[in-house]
């Protein structure tokens, strides 16, 4: 079963502007990830976030940790309509070694 | 260094039969998780191994089991196939508590 819940389900958006995706988690966790999944393809790792950090940089993504809330935002700034994708929140509990994976948010950029 | 490489990329099977998928990780990792991808459920763990041990377990029936190789290489097989076993079976291996490298994916269809 799923561990978290990601809203929106799909979002669409037009090139150069951001896209936030939000992800609800439900336990304690060591770390949380975010993946992109193009078409069916497998995942790709795009930024880990530890459970003492509060936000992260890599490029153009911005992510935020909320742990009282258990939640976190994956912001995509200035988006390119390569960035259109299935995005998803994984955790890493802190009891266990599996990733959980949230239902994922399907993001599409139009040119 | 080459990425994870799961073998074949699709397999067609019929109820009944079994199926054996490969795995290979990244140099150097001994983490291997498996994955089942499908529609409905989303993505959810099957199991992962760690110096050929199995480490933990999804909520999978028995007729899904692996192992791990004294070289990290892993292998999933699924016994008496089901129709709802169709799916995209993805590998997953990481070093430690970072982020973790995917394969592309065995896509495989019970008819």
């Amino acid at each position: 079963s799923q561990q978290g819940e990601e809203d929106p389900q799909a979002l669409s958006i037009q090139e150069g502007e951001n896209a936030t995706m939000n992800c609800s988690y439900k336990t304690s966790i060591n770390n949380l990830q975010w993946y992109r999944q193009n078409s069916g393809r497998g995942l790709v790792h795009l930024i880990l976030i530890r459970s003492n950090e509060r936000e992260k940089h890599s490029g153009r993504l911005r992510v935020t940790l909320d742990t009282s809330k258990k939640s976190s935002s994956l912001l995509i700034t200035a988006s390119r309509a390569a960035d259109t994708a299935s995005y998803f929140c994984a955790t890493r509990e802190t009891s266990g070694s599996r990733l959980t994976f949230g239902e994922g948010t399907q993001l599409t950029v139009n040119p | 260094k080459a990425g994870v490489t799961q073998t074949p990329r699709y397999l067609i099977k019929t109820r009944g039969q079994q199926v054996t998928l490969s795995c290979s990780p990244i140099s150097g990792h001994r983490s291997v998780s498996w994955y089942q991808q499908t529609p409905g459920q989303g993505l959810q763990f099957l199991f992962e191994y760690f110096s050929e041990t199995q480490r933990n377990k999804g909520n999978f029936p028995g007729r899904f089991s692996g192992r791990q190789f004294s070289n990290s290489r892993s292998e999933m097989n699924v016994s008496t196939l089901e129709l709802g076993d169709s799916a995209l079976y993805l590998c997953a291996s990481t070093q430690d508590l970072g982020g973790y490298t995917f394969g592309s994916g065995t896509r495989l269809t019970v008819v």
